[in-house]
């Protein structure tokens, strides 16, 4: 799999569940970002993860970061229809000259009201 | 502050012609980055520029694309001979320094080849 790869591709739950992506990468990072991308917009910035820290909150948001396993995971609580967009992890490498995010394909997230 | 502004949002063109798109970072960020996503894909790294100065351009094809962030002004991506290969959606993002911190994405340009 390529760097910052999420899983599943597509998820689809039900209105007040909690919806679980995951994220796997293979190089050292410094940080890992999780983003959101609502069909044909841009993208919106949820959440960064520093590689020394192992869980982070924001709202209804929860990462983690495992770096032995190199991976990463988005929990979002209670979950609304308004959450129904595309989730992207990107990670920034320490390696190579300037700063680049290295995104993965997306999980696609649907939720049923 | 306003956020990282792309324009135009949408942009056709013909097979052959130009296109340019156009990125005025977030204020007071002076590194702004270029990616490109493909339908039902993710982004992918295209150009990474400080004022005046190409810093990563290791995503960016060989021929037909450049990118240039002149002291004055706002970012340009310049698309020579457009082939229908390059149609989809560019996005910019800029930061106020390098590493560390999250970028801030425009909502994108989509370049539609017909």
């Amino acid at each position: 799999s390529q760097q910052g790869e999420e899983d599943p591709q597509a998820l689809s739950i039900q209105e007040g569940e909690n919806a679980t992506m995951n994220c796997s990468y293979k190089t050292s990072i410094n940080n890992l970002q999780w983003y959101r991308q609502n069909s044909g917009r841009g993208l919106v910035h949820l959440i960064l993860i520093r590689s020394n820290e192992r869980e982070k909150h924001s709202g209804r948001l929860r990462v983690t970061l495992d770096t032995s396993k190199k991976s990463s995971s988005l929990l979002i609580t209670a979950s609304r229809a308004a959450d129904t967009a595309s989730y992207f992890c990107a990670t920034d490498s320490p390696s190579g000259s300037a700063r680049q995010l290295t995104f993965g394909s997306g999980t696609q997230l649907t939720v049923l009201p | 502050n306003a956020g990282v502004m792309q324009n135009p949002r949408h942009l056709v063109r013909r097979r052959g012609q130009e296109a340019r798109l156009r990125c005025s970072p977030m204020k007071g960020h002076s590194h702004v980055y270029w990616y490109r996503q493909l339908p039902e894909e993710g982004l992918k790294f295209m150009v990474y520029l400080q004022k005046e100065n190409i810093i990563d351009e290791s995503g960016m094809p060989k021929e037909r694309f450049s990118a240039e962030f002149p002291k004055e002004g706002p970012s340009i991506l310049r698309i020579q001979q457009v082939v229908r290969g390059d149609s989809a959606a560019y996005f910019c993002a800029s930061s106020p320094m390098e590493g560390g911190t999250e970028a801030f994405f425009g909502q994108g340009t989509r370049l539609t080849v017909v």
